[in-house]
């Protein structure tokens, strides 16, 4: 079957650095996405890896290990509106997402 | 920036009653999709809608559903006969691509429905 494995919630610093991970399972793959999720709001996009390796946007990085069936999320300089779910998304080779069920990251001041 | 529009941001209904949420997708999107999320649980996919015609649907969206695009903007879910368990979150998106580029999703602020 197809399936996304993130841990169900993090905890964290502000100015510190946290990594959240994500394994997937899927019917062939053509990339993964991050999105973040605010409470009660729509999931706004993060990033696409469809490569292996890292992809930087800023203080968020993504990266993707295709023979591992792994990629993680990273994110520098904590702020509190960071808090959030953090949605880890497979596409299968149909184009269609596999959603994750979300990493909850509390950020502690 | 273009966005997705989605409207009611909240509908309240009896239990029976047919519901109908609208989305206004991104004007030169072609992709559009109806996501659901139940109150502190995971974003469920509902169905794909290309070209005029389901693409793919889960096995959540049963009979009970049905999705339409009346004209050349509006893409409708259509809940009839609603029942408690369907109180959720209801997002709409659309993707200028299913897949290639980065099939990247744009989503509505989401229509809460609440089912009495």
């Amino acid at each position: 079957g197809q399936n996304i494995d993130q841990p169900t919630e993090m905890t964290a610093t502000e100015g510190a650095i946290v990594q959240i991970n994500c394994t997937y399972q899927t019917s062939g793959f053509n990339g993964l996405f991050w999105y973040q999720q605010h409470a009660g709001e729509a999931p706004t996009f993060l990033s696409y890896n469809v490569l292996d390796g890292l992809e930087e946007k800023g203080r968020f990085s993504s990266f993707l290990s295709r023979s591992k069936g792994y990629s993680y999320l990273l994110l520098k300089e904590l702020q509190m509106k960071d808090s959030a779910s953090y949605l880890c998304d497979a596409m299968d080779s149909n184009y269609q997402l596999i959603w994750g069920a979300g990493t909850k990251l509390i950020i502690k001041p | 920036e273009p966005e997705v529009t989605q409207t009611p941001s909240h509908q309240v209904t009896q239990m029976g009653q047919e519901v109908i949420l609208r989305c206004v997708p991104i004007s030169n999107h072609l992709y559009f999709y109806w996501y659901r999320q139940i109150l502190g649980q995971k974003v469920e996919f509902l169905v794909s809608f290309y070209n005029n015609e389901i693409s793919e649907k889960s096995e959540i969206f049963d009979d009970q559903f049905s999705v339409e695009r009346p004209d050349g903007s509006n893409f409708t879910l259509k809940i009839r006969s609603t029942k408690l368990e369907d109180s959720a979150m209801y997002f709409c998106a659309s993707s200028e691509t299913s897949g290639g580029n980065t099939g990247e999703l744009f989503f509505g602020e989401g229509s809460r429905l609440t089912v009495l």
